[in-house]
């Protein structure tokens, strides 16, 4: 079974620019997370999509975040424009149950896009 | 609000040797709580997790934790550690119900090398 993809791996652009992030949930998976390491900092929630609903986009940045699920299959955050405290490995986790596999608690992540913003 | 800490960034022990590290949480009530390791070139991967019941959790690759209420404490164990330990580990939790309660919060992560 294939498990979370994510790309690209690594992705460096001007600031000013726009980049799109892509996620490939495990299939079968209604649960799709974003969550965002800055350098030097925690890992934090940035939204949580149910099928292709946004359920959650508290932790969404600023406006300058755009995530979509279209079909409800994989899922993309792209940033427009770019500014240099993008900066950071953006990771995509899926889980099949409500509300994070309340049965199991666990949530499986891809390995990360890092986006370098110079 | 929820938080975690990490207070170990880089912690360096010699192979066969053992392990602890810290975990510290603060909410009103007993989270969920996890552990996830990032080897080099690899996504977060789930070594245990602790939801009730017996507070020693036996977890992937020989690691235990043990939640003690009174320290508020999730720290992660190992008797041996090897070469291919060495990455950084990630302590977590989530609420047990509630608004955000799918939500993760984590630490910021502790970086572990292996000398040979």
């Amino acid at each position: 079974e294939a498990g979370v993809t994510q790309f690209p791996s690594h992705s460096v652009i001007e600031k000013g620019q726009t980049v799109t992030l892509r996620c490939d949930p495990i299939s079968g998976h209604d649960n799709l997370y974003w969550y965002r390491r800055v350098m030097g900092k925690e890992i934090k929630f940035l939204l949580h999509f149910v099928k292709e609903s946004k359920q959650d986009e508290s932790g969404m940045p600023n406006n300058r975040f755009l995530a979509e699920r279209t079909g409800g299959t994989y899922s993309t955050l792209k940033v427009q424009p770019a500014e240099l405290e993008d900066s950071g490995v953006y990771f995509c986790a899926s889980s099949q149950d409500v509300r994070g596999s309340m049965g199991t608690g666990e949530l499986f992540f891809g390995e990360g896009s890092r986006l370098t913003v110079l | 609000a929820q938080s975690v800490t990490q207070p170990d960034i880089h912690i360096t022990v010699s192979e066969g040797a053992s392990l602890e590290l810290r975990c510290n949480y603060s909410y009103g009530a007993t989270p969920y709580l996890f552990w996830y390791v990032q080897s080099p070139g690899q996504g977060l991967q789930l070594l245990l997790k602790y939801f009730s019941g017996d507070t020693l959790v036996q977890g992937i690759k020989g690691f235990e934790a043990e939640f003690k209420r009174s320290q508020s404490s999730f720290n992660l164990r190992k008797p041996s550690v090897h070469w291919s330990d060495a990455a950084e580990y990630f302590c977590a939790s989530r609420p047990y119900s509630g608004a955000g309660s799918y939500q993760l919060t984590f630490g910021k992560g502790t970086k572990l090398s292996v000398i040979p």
